[in-house]
């Protein structure tokens, strides 16, 4: 069925380091592919996304991967700051559909100084 | 524009009792959703629709209804509450009709507790 697996649940780095969070997708169909920050006690929101025909895409800090074919993606942040610590979320929309973005379990980023 | 608002912020309710949640957005997208939110679980789809009058059921439908009566609102009901129903509320709205596959625009939540 519709699943998306998102590995870690809690990730702890050093300032400056680099993070890495990773998710896998079941449904082949699955053509877009997007990331959404959520800081404690507020809204989800989107960061990056990537679609099926692309393999990577960065912005400043952030990056995300896609291998189609392992069906997995991932998010990168470089040079992590305090203020990266938060929730994050990978999501895929299902079923060749347009329509049910289905999300991850989220990781918990904690940044520390 | 104000977005995409909730109401309420907060509510109690006893097992059994009804209520609505409700979610208007002022930025004329077609596409709106509900997301409930667990410790552990992520964001979990319970119901979308890509137009007034068109609804359909996401990953965890059983329990609630929506209706989608104007382009601005789309409420979420609860028709007989249980304690498996305490959860964080999202709504969210997308520009394009294929929703799932543009930038979601959440609100701010409804933290909904049922005793």
């Amino acid at each position: 069925g519709e699943n998306v697996e998102q590995h870690p649940s809690t990730l702890s780095v050093q300032e400056g380091d680099s993070a890495v969070i990773k998710c896998t997708y079941s449904d082949s169909a699955s053509n877009y592919f997007p990331w959404y920050k959520q800081e404690l006690g507020k809204r989800p929101q989107l960061i990056i996304d990537i679609r099926s025909n692309v393999g990577e895409k960065k912005d400043q800090r952030i990056a995300v991967t896609l291998n189609k074919t392992a069906k997995h993606f991932s998010l990168h942040i470089t040079e992590t700051q305090p203020e990266d610590s938060a929730v994050y979320f990978c999501a895929a929309v299902y079923g060749g559909a347009t329509n049910k973005l289905i999300f991850g379990t989220g990781t918990l980023l904690a940044v520390q100084p | 524009n104000a977005g995409v608002t909730q109401t309420p912020k907060f509510q109690v309710l006893k097992t059994g009792q009804s209520m609505t949640l409700q979610c208007a957005q002022d930025m004329n997208h077609e596409y709106m959703s509900w997301y409930r939110q667990d410790p552990g679980m992520g964001l979990r789809l319970i119901h979308y629709s890509v137009g007034a009058g068109i609804t359909d059921q996401g990953e965890v439908p059983n329990g609630y209804n929506v209706s989608r009566s104007t382009t601005e609102d789309f409420p979420l009901r609860l028709l007989s509450a249980a304690p498996s129903q305490t959860s964080v509320y999202f709504c969210a709205s997308s520009p394009s009709v294929a929703g799932g596959t543009d930038t979601q625009y959440f609100g701010p939540g409804t933290r909904l507790t049922v005793l």
